[in-house]
């Protein structure tokens, strides 16, 4: 059984980082793209960034919200997902989803609350 | 940016009976579509890819269909899960973009 298990919200001052983990089980990590979507208290889905699997060269996108702040990343070795997110906003508060995500979200984890406020 | 404008913004239905919903994108995005369900409290689902492909081990009542700019998500014979949300996102293009949903909601 495929599993996502996200780590690393919580609560964070305006213009602080925090690093969220994603650790997976249940398929060949290194071959899929992975992916963060978020979603703001009470509103939909938003699409944040996506890394391609390592045999495509791990190409990375991001949503124009968050370029230059945010910063995707995988290690294969330990099946695990990263977002560094830098220079946090109040408009950045949501559940941050890992998915399997390359042209769509095929699975997804619980979510994890980042909440950024003073 | 491709953007996705889902119809209704709720959509009442007793259950029983069938559901459509409507996901309509700013440009063609050919058959690079999926659709999610989310029910309250919980991570969003795949249900269907490539416009009208069920996810594994989604039920046969729902049904994709559309190309281009106009796509459908029907659901026949409503049952308590569906009552949801539903989103669309078109997969054509950078960035991913979604649809802002659809709550489907007991009549």
């Amino acid at each position: 059984e495929e599993q996502l298990l996200e780590s690393g919200g919580g609560l964070v001052q305006p213009g602080g980082s925090l690093r969220l983990c994603c650790a997976a089980s249940g398929f060949t990590f290194s071959s899929y793209a992975m992916g963060w979507v978020r979603q703001a208290p009470g509103k939909g889905l938003e699409w944040v960034s996506t890394i391609s699997g390592s045999g495509s060269g791990g190409s990375t996108y991001y949503a124009d919200s968050v370029k230059g702040r945010f910063t995707i990343s995988r290690d294969d070795s330990k099946n695990t997902l990263f977002m560094q997110m830098n220079s946090l906003r109040a408009e950045d508060t949501a559940v941050y989803y890992c998915a399997k995500f390359g042209a769509y979200g095929g699975s997804w984890g619980q979510g994890t609350l980042v909440t950024v406020s003073s | 940016e491709i953007v996705m404008t889902q119809s209704p913004g709720t959509l009442s239905v007793s259950p029983g009976e069938r559901a459509t919903l409507s996901c309509r994108a700013s440009q063609s995005v050919s058959s690079n579509l999926a659709w999610y369900r989310q029910k309250r409290g919980q991570a969003p689902r795949l249900l269907v890819y490539g416009a009208s492909t069920r996810a594994t081990g989604i039920p046969a009542r729902y049904s994709g269909s559309g190309s281009g700019t106009e796509f459908t998500l029907t659901i026949s014979s409503l049952q308590s899960e569906d009552f949801a949300v539903y989103y669309c996102q078109q997969y054509l293009n950078w960035p991913r973009t979604f649809g802002q949903g659809t709550k489907l909601e007991i009549k």
